[in-house]
């Protein structure tokens, strides 16, 4: 079965910081990938997705930015950190080649002080 | 007019009261739609995926309408653990958007 992972868990970065966020994906092959952001009280807004390695779509430009350099690993990063950054980043997955369900990882919340 | 919408909520009914949400769209090429459910700080989890005229899974019942765009999820005998948010989702190529989500608060 397929199983997502995000890590970390939780971060408290400084403004201006350096961020790194991982999201793996098992028992899978050539998925699409999703970065989302939600920030408190709010909806999901899709910030890039990938259908391949290297492919990136950027949905909303900002300081972040996003990287897939194996087929099962999506990198969220941004060099400054801005207080609006703080949020629940999410990860998902689907099935390669067209709209299918998506399945979200757990999650890493952010908090930018 | 945002992508998809919903009714913030929150919708609060007691234990057993059948409840429904909408979510409407404004892009009729979406292709397929979905229902998640989403726990306080959790991660979204599927609840349905809505690919025709409608779907059933037990208690919980789906149903587009292409002609009124829009689709309707039904929670009959809610239980208290069905508290959550419910996010529609709408889906056509890579894209998806999701509604900001209605909140249910099931009551003893």
């Amino acid at each position: 079965s397929q199983t997502i992972h995000q890590w970390p868990a939780t971060l408290v970065q400084p403004v201006g910081s350096p961020l790194s966020l991982e999201c793996t994906v098992e028992g899978t092959s050539n998925p699409n990938l999703y970065w989302y952001r939600q920030a408190a009280g709010r909806g999901l807004q899709l910030l890039f997705y990938s259908v391949g390695i290297g492919q990136i779509s950027s949905e909303v430009p900002q300081n972040l930015s996003a990287s897939r350099p194996q087929d099962r690993q999506f990198i969220l990063s941004s060099k400054k950190l801005l207080l609006s950054d703080s949020g629940f980043y999410l990860c998902a997955w689907s099935v390669g080649g067209g709209t299918d369900t998506q399945y979200f990882g757990p999650g890493t919340r952010l908090t930018v002080l | 007019r945002k992508e998809v919408e919903q009714d913030p909520g929150p919708f609060n009914v007691p234990e057993g009261a059948t409840v429904a949400f909408n979510c409407t769209y404004s892009n009729s090429a979406s292709q397929s739609f979905f229902w998640y459910r989403q726990d306080c700080r959790k991660e979204p989890k599927l609840l349905m995926s809505v690919y025709s005229s409608g779907n059933e899974d037990g208690r919980f019942t789906a149903q587009l309408n292409r002609a009124s765009q829009y689709i309707s999820l039904l929670i009959r005998d809610s239980k208290l653990s069905d508290s959550a948010t419910y996010l529609c989702a709408r889906g056509y190529g890579q894209n998806f958007v999701f509604g900001p989500g209605t909140r249910l608060s099931v009551l003893p």
